[in-house]
């Protein structure tokens, strides 16, 4: 079946605009995550959606950076006034569930560049 | 927080010999310890879990050990092949702050030499 899709793969934009980020999880995976990769660091969790609960928003440096997810499937990141330190690639994976017992499948993911 | 890490950046080895990659983590012992690669401009893909009452989880020519004492997991491959070239990441829960998210490494670079 289909995996986890990422859209757009690339995005170029100038410091101050909006972008938004999407993600199309596998069918039926209740557990959602963004990640952050910047080069040469590991992953860096962002937010967490976990079926009808409220996300854990722990991980977003700063309030520019918000997520919806809609119907329990597709999500949305959204940076607002973007920064040069945002450039990285943006990961998003789903998961059957919750927890660390279950393994994560992840998009290709989003690679942001603010100019 | 967990902090995590992994040996050296990069390792290169000789094509059919043993690849061992280690991670090691600071704090509360993770319940799951996850692997995975990540090939260049892609997501990583899982490779194994293990839990924290299990010493070692095999799959094919991969191999996972995890020692709480040590706070270490080792991942090896044997009869590494070129295409085991890509960046290995482990990843690990923390039941200490209830968190249902992985922490990962910052990953080690394989090279697999011909």
């Amino acid at each position: 079946g289909a995996g986890v899709s990422q859209s757009p793969s690339n995005k170029v934009t100038e410091k101050g605009k909006d972008v938004e980020l999407r993600c199309d999880p596998i069918s039926g995976h209740t557990a959602l995550y963004w990640y952050r990769q910047s080069l040469g660091q590991g992953l860096e969790f962002l937010i967490y959606f976990q079926g009808n609960s409220a996300p854990d928003k722990s991980g977003l440096p700063s309030d520019r950076f918000s997520a919806e997810r809609t119907g329990g499937s597709v999500s949305t990141l959204t940076i607002q006034r973007t920064q040069q330190e945002d450039s990285a690639v943006y990961l998003c994976a789903s998961s059957e569930g919750r927890g660390g017992y279950n393994e994560q499948f992840f998009g290709p993911g989003t690679r942001l560049t603010v100019l | 927080s967990q902090k995590i890490e992994q040996n050296s950046e990069a390792l290169n080895i000789q094509e059919g010999k043993t690849a061992t990659l280690t991670c090691n983590y600071t704090n509360y012992s993770p319940a799951y310890l996850q692997w995975y690669r990540q090939d260049p401009g892609r997501g990583p893909v899982f490779l194994l879990l293990i839990r924290e009452n299990e010493k070692e989880k095999r799959k094919e020519r991969l191999k996972v050990t995890f020692d709480t004492t040590l706070k270490q997991s080792l991942f090896h491959i044997t009869a590494s092949q070129p295409a085991d070239s890509a960046t290995y990441l482990c990843a690990l829960d923390d039941p200490a702050t209830g968190a249902n998210n992985l922490f990962f490494g910052t990953g080690t670079r394989l090279t697999v030499i011909p």
